[in-house]
Parts: C-alpha cells; sequence; structure tokens
C-alpha cells in the first residue's frame, strides 16, 4: 500500500525566512510525485511534477527536489502570500491518475 | 473558466437521509474524481470515472455511489447518510494522459448530524 507522510504538519517563518516541507514516501513503482498547494477554503492547485530522482523545478520562490524515498519542496525568502497548506501525493505506475496524498505542511509566513 | 464547479458548498443533513453532492466541469475532461479531505487523513479518493460510463472504487467507496452519465457531470450520492461522512468532499478532473495534474472544484462541506 503507498504511503505518503508529510512533516512539519504545521511551520511558521518570519517573511524572509527560508525553509523547506517534507514529503516521504512508501510506493511499489513511482510514477510520479505531485507537489499542491491548498489555500483555506478553496480546492487544491498544483504546483509541480517530479519523475525520477535528481529532478528539481522550480517556480518563483519555491524549489521542488527529489529522491528515491523523498521530496523537498523549498521555500526560498517567503512572503505572507505563501502561507497555505502544501500537499504531496504519489501516483504509482500504473494507476492512471489515482494519486495517494499526505496530510499536508500547515505553512504561515508572518510579516 | 469555470473549471469544476460543485455544488452545495455546505450542507447539514440528519442522519439516515440521502444526499447528492454536484459536479460539473467545462473543460471536456474525460477523468474525473471525488475526495474527501479530513484533519489529519489528507484527502482520500472515494471513486473516479476515467471516461463517460464508466466508474471505480477508489479508496474509501464505502457508503458512496456515483454516476458518469455525460462528460461534463459526476454525480456523488450518498443513500444514507452517517455522521462519519461528516467531510469536505472535492471533485476533481484531469487531462488527457498521465501527468497527475488534477484540476480541483472548491468543495462541498457535509456535515451530518
Amino acid at each position: 500500500e503507498d504511503q505518503v507522510t508529510q512533516s512539519p504538519e504545521a511551520l511558521r517563518l518570519q517573511e524572509g525566512e527560508s525553509s523547506s516541507l517534507n514529503c516521504s514516501y512508501t510506493v511499489s513503482g513511482l510514477r510520479g510525485l505531485f507537489w499542491y498547494r491548498q489555500d483555506p477554503g478553496k480546492g487544491p492547485e498544483f504546483l509541480f511534477t517530479l519523475y525520477s530522482a535528481g529532478e528539481e523545478k522550480e517556480k518563483e520562490r519555491l524549489k521542488a527536489t527529489l529522491t528515491k524515498k523523498e521530496s523537498f519542496l523549498h521555500i526560498t525568502a517567503p512572503k505572507p502570500e505563501d502561507s497555505a497548506t502544501y500537499l504531496c501525493a504519489v501516483q504509482e505506475s500504473g494507476a492512471g491518475n489515482m494519486l495517494t496524498f499526505g496530510g499536508g505542511t500547515r505553512l504561515m509566513v508572518k510579516p | 473558466t469555470a473549471g469544476i464547479t460543485q455544488a452545495p458548498t455546505s450542507q447539514i443533513l440528519a442522519a439516515g437521509r440521502s444526499m447528492t453532492l454536484r459536479c460539473t466541469q467545462d473543460m471536456r475532461h474525460n477523468a474525473m474524481y471525488w475526495y474527501r479531505q479530513d484533519l489529519g487523513l489528507g484527502l482520500r479518493l472515494i471513486h473516479y470515472s476515467n471516461t463517460a460510463g464508466t466508474t471505480g472504487k477508489g479508496e474509501v467507496p464505502d457508503g458512496y455511489s456515483v454516476s458518469r452519465a455525460n462528460t461534463d457531470d459526476f454525480p456523488l450520492t450518498l443513500a444514507s447518510a452517517v455522521p462519519s461522512q461528516t467531510s469536505v468532499y472535492f471533485c476533481a478532473s484531469s487531462p488527457p494522459g498521465d501527468t497527475g495534474e488534477l484540476f480541483f472544484g472548491e468543495g462541498s462541506r457535509l456535515t451530518v448530524l
């Protein structure tokens, strides 16, 4: 059974204080790992797809990296508007688009 | 573009009553999904449909049913609601190919008393 564990559950940062969110996973055959952002009262919004160990993707202040057992979402010099819950999900080979999600990390960036 | 539209936004329901959550998309995506989101448990797949006329069970299908009469609509029905079905329900769709990119609706918050 696929498992996805995100840590920490919650993270408070000061504006400009860089940090990383962790997503560790167990899957029999990884087809892809995904990061989503979810704002309060909204549905998740797609951020990145990573397919193989060593791959990196960047978008503004966010950079996602992937190893064989975990993924990191690095946030550089965050701003208050980066406050959201960040969700990690894995896609098993042969499972189509059925994703297994982690519990998420709630990020709060204070001005 | 509307994307995924869910209704109702929120609902309080007495245990034992039936309820249908509506989901409509205007992106002509073949695949659609229903997830529930509970604190500490993340998003869990209830049912999915890869194309109109077909449906499949996800991780937590018990107590729920779906239908896919056409490409645009994917309603989720609770035949006899129980308090453990209190949750936020999200409908999603995905474009062709196994990209893992899902487009989500805004969610329907359901409380079963």
